[in-house]
């Protein structure tokens, strides 16, 4: 069974904070992707980023970076220097390599405080 | 371009109702998804099209949850019967397929609330 947990319900940073949001994940597929999507105030989810199980290289994109780590299944996130505009619902989310299913984790609520 | 569109934004319903819920996915997407939202929960997958395959049903709650895409095209999510448990956010994506099919581009969702 596919499993995607996010413990962290809500977190609160100040602006220019760093801030590392949790992803742990359960499958027994060899082949799957892991997914993080931002879902903004105004509702839509939208994409940030998809890492297959075979890639276990860091990203970095701008002020966001993500660590994959197949040995704890654990595919966190991390925002650097943050900005209110990051105030938002992140969620991980893994999809089986069909692509058919995707298992979402129920979200992190991050509020940047300026 | 257009993003995914989906409509009606809310709708609210008695108890017992059927209601029908629209996705209008990107043009040219092969694969839509259909997924529910419920209140402090992440989302919960309902059901998949790819292209002309059969879809999968597989997350459908309950025999009173179907859904189409005509022509591979527009999906309509259909409940039947609403209950209070049904009371949710219906989120719509799809996906470019082929090496982007994981890709997917969400729609704004239908807020259902049955009364």
């Amino acid at each position: 069974a596919q499993k995607v947990t996010q413990a962290q319900t809500e977190i609160s940073v100040v602006e220019k904070e760093d801030v590392t949001l949790d992803c742990v994940y359960e499958t027994r597929d060899t082949t799957y992707y892991l997914f993080w999507y931002k879902q903004p105030p105004s509702g839509e989810l939208v994409f940030l980023i998809r890492r297959n199980s075979f890639d276990e290289q860091n990203e970095i994109s701008g002020r966001y970076s993500w660590n994959f780590q197949k040995s704890t299944s654990s595919f966190n996130f991390t925002i650097t220097a943050s900005q209110v505009v990051d105030s938002a619902v992140y969620f991980c989310a893994l999809s089986r390599r069909e692509g058919n299913q995707f298992y979402f984790g129920t979200g992190t609520s991050l509020t940047v405080i300026p | 371009g257009a993003g995914v569109s989906q409509s009606p934004s809310n709708k609210v319903t008695e108890k017992g109702k059927d209601v029908e819920l629209r996705c209008d996915p990107i043009s040219g997407h092969t694969a839509l998804y259909w997924y529910r939202q419920s209140l402090g929960q992440g989302l919960e997958f309902l059901i998949y099209f790819q292209g002309n395959s059969a879809p999968d049903k597989s997350g459908l709650p309950s025999d009173r949850f179907s859904a189409e895409r005509t022509g591979g095209s527009v999906s309509t999510l259909t409940i039947q019967r609403t209950q209070q448990e049904d009371s949710a956010v219906y989120l719509c994506a799809s996906t470019p397929g082929g090496t982007l099919l994981y890709e997917q581009y969400f729609g704004p969702g239908t807020r259902l609330t049955v009364t």
